[in-house]
């Protein structure tokens, strides 16, 4: 029944590895998004996407590439990671509009 | 480029009393928006007031917007134990693709 579910919880590699991490959401929402937190809280966004096209894309490396084969769905591909990628990836949701945000739980990458 | 700044960083107060949280910001928004995110876990939306409105209610969760100073305030009355999070306000911005901009939080410790 979870809202926003994103996998996985945690993931540790090695530097220069590629990684995906999912979500998805079951509200029927139009926009979902990504947001990195870092290691003293700070959340800030990454990428936005409404009904499968990207509207927003913030001064994000190029390594990073969001996938959404559909609405319901937004995936995050990480290329050659690298220790300064270590944070914490939230997957949100929201209706088109004006609205709060869905969040899911989170997904902690270490990079060593 | 951050938005939201809180105010304190941190609170500790004992339960039962009131706290009070601060949000400052730069731009011209369309909404406030307040979440709340416990240790480890996602962030939760708590409530949204409009920029045409001065105060909003939601159970013991009040909040107030001054769009002349750019200021926001959460009111949490008769806290508990399990208000013990951090607070984050996010400002929406009026544009078309409007995303959340989110402060640096507040850690709030509400003692037994």
């Amino acid at each position: 029944d979870t809202a926003v579910s994103q996998t996985p919880k945690y993931l540790v590699t090695q530097m220069g590895n590629d990684k995906s991490i999912k979500c998805e959401q079951n509200l029927g929402h139009d926009t979902m998004y990504w947001y990195k937190q870092d290691s003293k809280k700070f959340l800030k966004i990454m990428f936005s996407y409404n009904n499968k096209e990207l509207i927003i894309n913030e001064t994000v490396p190029n390594r990073f590439s969001p996938k959404s084969p559909d609405k319901a769905h937004l995936n995050l591909h990480i290329n050659s990671l690298e220790l300064g990628d270590s944070a914490v990836y939230f997957c949100a949701s929201s209706p088109l509009g004006f609205y709060g945000y869905t969040f899911g739980s989170g997904t902690r990458l270490t990079v060593v | 480029s951050q938005q939201g700044e809180e105010d304190p960083q941190a609170l500790s107060i004992q339960e039962g009393e009131n706290a009070t949280m601060n949000c400052s910001y730069k731009t011209s928004i369309n909404n406030l928006q307040w979440y709340r995110q416990n240790s480890g876990r996602g962030l939760v939306h708590l409530i949204l007031i409009r920029s045409n409105e001065r105060e909003k209610h939601s159970g013991r969760l009040r909040v107030t917007l001054d769009t002349s100073k750019k200021s926001s305030s959460l009111l949490i009355t008769a806290s508990r134990a399990a208000d013990t999070a951090s607070y984050f306000c996010a400002t929406a911005d009026t544009g078309a693709n409007s995303k959340l901009t989110f402060g640096k939080g507040i850690t709030l410790s509400v003692r037994p």
